[in-house]
């Protein structure tokens, strides 16, 4: 695609449900990185893919959090129990490989849990 | 846990002054990358500097970085109303990309 598609783009759950984010980066891109973005804050990284390995996922805040990307291409940010303080915008972002310059960002999904 | 600390949290200025903003970090790094971010979404990248280079200019962009001083600055010349928006420094140190806590930038026409 033209740019780095995230869906969806708005998610209110409840405390306690389980939810799914979904990144489609762009075509070819091997790198992937997912952020999540507080409210007045930098984004802070999660994890990042070499195409469909997780070649770092040091930034995942607890085991609730999972990502996978079974084809390199799509990824898919997964959040179980859900908790208020998980309420931000996911961000995520492609680029060519590790180490390009420039890294392509989403628009966001913002997560509310109530 | 973020790397890199943004000054001043947020700036105003008159159209056609220039905006400066600053960030330190805190270890070795690779590069040096600074971002845009309108409206709490997606995050543009603006300008590279990698660490074996002191200054770099794009358009109205200029970014100098002092690795002695684990610090870099971003001046925007000669701003107009569209450049308000939220800027970001990113640093690579390896396998970890941390985003500062930005400076929010409001330009009045």
């Amino acid at each position: 695609g033209a740019g780095v598609s995230q869906t969806p783009s708005n998610k209110v759950t409840e405390k306690g449900k389980y939810v799914e984010l979904r990144c489609d980066p762009i075509s070819g891109h091997t790198a992937l990185y997912w952020y999540r973005q507080s409210l007045g804050q930098g984004p802070e990284f999660l994890i990042y893919f070499q195409g469909t390995g997780a070649a770092d996922d040091s930034g995942l805040p607890n085991d609730r959090f999972f990502a996978v990307r079974p084809e390199g291409s799509v990824s898919t940010l997964k959040i179980q129990r859900t908790e208020r303080g998980d309420s931000a915008v996911y961000l995520c972002a492609s680029s060519p490989f590790r180490g390009a310059d420039t890294q392509y960002f989403g628009p966001g999904t913002r997560l509310t849990v109530l | 846990s973020q790397q890199g600390e943004e000054d001043p949290q947020a700036l105003s200025i008159q159209e056609g002054e220039n905006a400066t903003m600053n960030c330190s970090y805190k270890t070795s790094i690779n590069n040096l990358q600074w971002y845009r971010q309108n409206s709490g979404r997606g995050l543009v990248h603006l300008i590279l500097i990698r660490s074996n280079e002191r200054e770099k200019h794009s358009g109205r962009l200029r970014v100098t970085l002092d690795t002695s001083k684990k610090s870099s600055s971003l001046l925007i010349t000669a701003s107009r109303a569209a450049d308000t928006a939220s800027y970001f420094c990113a640093t690579d140190a390896g396998n970890q990309f941390y985003f500062g806590t930005g400076t929010s930038l409001t330009v009045i026409p």
